[in-house]
């Protein structure tokens, strides 16, 4: 079964600090991992992509770790702020010419101020 | 560049009641997704059309669940008889397929449907 498993459920943060979400995943055929964010009423929005060629990508203050041979990535916030507070998903792609994403069950970060 | 509109916002039904959702995808993407998202749960896929072709519906409860994909662009999904455990949001997504990578999934809103 392709699974995303996806850690914390829930992150408090004070303003500027770090915050960090885990994800690990299952099937080795995985090779497109992004990760979304969503505000309450919204749609999710992709925030920031990896494939598994690259360890690490960083946008702004949005680095994605990736680690292929314990199949696991994480999300790193810099410097967060009371606006990323929002509920976080990690996913996973086949790739090919099926692009199902296969969501985590996500993480609430809430920042305060 | 506008983004994925879909409508109803929200929606109330009662059990066994039909009920349909209107998707349509930003301008020239090929490939459009629906997702059932529960409460606080991820989204999981329901059924992904390639121009107006089904690639993937083996999620899709098929029993009560129907989805079309008309000339290639809108879409609706559509609920009958609907069960209490329908309720979620209903989230519509498009990629644009470019020499056939489109890993890029834009979301819409989503329609908010509660089943009585």
């Amino acid at each position: 079964q392709q699974q995303v498993k996806q850690s914390p459920q829930s992150l408090i943060v004070q303003k500027g600090g770090i915050s960090i979400i885990n994800c690990a995943y299952e099937n080795t055929a995985f090779d497109y991992f992004p990760w979304y964010q969503q505000f309450p009423g919204k749609g999710p929005a992709l925030l920031i992509a990896i494939r598994p060629d690259v360890s690490e990508k960083k946008e702004g203050r949005f680095t994605i770790s990736f680690n292929k041979s314990a199949k696991q990535f994480s999300l790193h916030i810099m410097d967060s702020q009371p606006g990323d507070s929002a509920t976080y998903f990690c996913a996973a792609s086949l790739g090919g010419s099926n692009y199902k994403l296969t969501f985590g069950k996500g993480t609430l970060l809430t920042v305060n101020p | 560049e506008a983004g994925v509109a879909q409508s109803p916002r929200y929606k109330i039904i009662e059990k066994r009641q039909s009920v349909a959702f209107w998707c349509n995808p930003i301008s020239g993407h090929a490939t459009l997704y629906w997702y059932q998202q529960i409460l606080g749960q991820g989204p999981k896929l329901l059924i992904q059309f390639q121009n107006n072709g089904v690639v993937d519906d083996s999620q899709l409860p098929k029993d009560r669940f129907s989805a079309e994909r008309l000339k290639g662009v809108d879409s609706t999904l559509k609920i009958q008889p609907a069960k209490l455990e329908d309720s979620a949001v209903y989230l519509c997504a498009s990629s644009l397929d470019v020499q056939g990578f489109s890993y890029e999934q834009y979301f819409g809103p989503g329609t908010r449907l509660t089943v009585t």
